[in-house]
């Protein structure tokens, strides 16, 4: 079945570092990707998505290109700050699964000032 | 334009009782999807509605019930309440099935005691 596997945090960083975080799926047919950002109480927000392969979602400095030949979904952030503190979701979905949403288990991200 | 809106946003319940949680979608979505958060982990699907008919189950008991109503809206039902349906219940709303993507609500936190 499509599953997705994403790098396990926490992570800690300073504020103007970067950031990625690993996103490795198993799909069948051509999935489509996206990363969804979850602030401390609050619901799901998508923060990017592609569609199809070599696709590059960008929003709010974060980025994410959906690599077929690697099956990765990798996010970064080149300089992020103490309010991009908050648990990152790598998701996919696919017509094989009848486009439900599969899920990472997330990965906490906090900025230290 | 109002987003995914969903009632109550905290709901505290005894062991064995039912609990109905609602969910209104974004105006002209005519698919709503249900998800359980364990704290930690990664929305489980659970149920998928579309044009008041159910499109796809997730791996969730028959205690878990859901329906859709001719303006969309969305109730999710559990009875028999377990400790372990403790979570947060998110909803999500789509134009289709298809891949259009998913905006979800703020969730409705569930507390069994």
């Amino acid at each position: 079945g499509n599953s997705v596997t994403q790098m396990e945090g926490p992570v800690t960083l300073s504020e103007e570092a970067f950031l990625t975080i690993n996103c490795t799926y198993t799909a069948t047919g051509y999935p489509s990707l996206f990363w969804y950002v979850q602030y401390p109480g609050e619901g799901l927000q998508l923060l990017l998505k592609a569609t199809k392969a070599d696709d590059k979602g960008s929003n709010k400095g974060f980025e994410a290109t959906y690599r077929k030949e690697t099956t990765s979904f990798h996010l970064e952030k080149g300089s992020v700050q103490v309010s991009d503190s908050a648990v990152y979701f790598c998701a996919l979905s696919a017509r094989s699964n009848d486009y439900k949403l599969s899920f990472g288990a997330g990965t906490t991200v906090t900025v230290r000032a | 334009d109002a987003g995914v809106t969903q009632s109550p946003t905290h709901l505290i319940k005894t062991r064995g009782q039912q609990v109905t949680l609602r969910c209104s979608p974004i105006s002209g979505h005519k698919s709503v999807s249900w998800y359980q958060q364990v704290l930690g982990q990664g929305p489980q699907f659970i149920f998928q509605y579309y044009e008041k008919e159910e499109r796809g189950r997730g791996n969730f008991p028959d205690r878990f019930s859901a329906r859709q109503f001719p303006n969309y809206s969305s109730e999710l039902n559990v009875n028999a309440l377990l400790l372990g349906d403790s979570a947060l219940y998110l909803c999500a709303s789509s134009l289709r099935t298809e891949n259009y993507g998913y905006t979800f609500g703020s969730g409705t936190r569930l507390t069994v005691v």
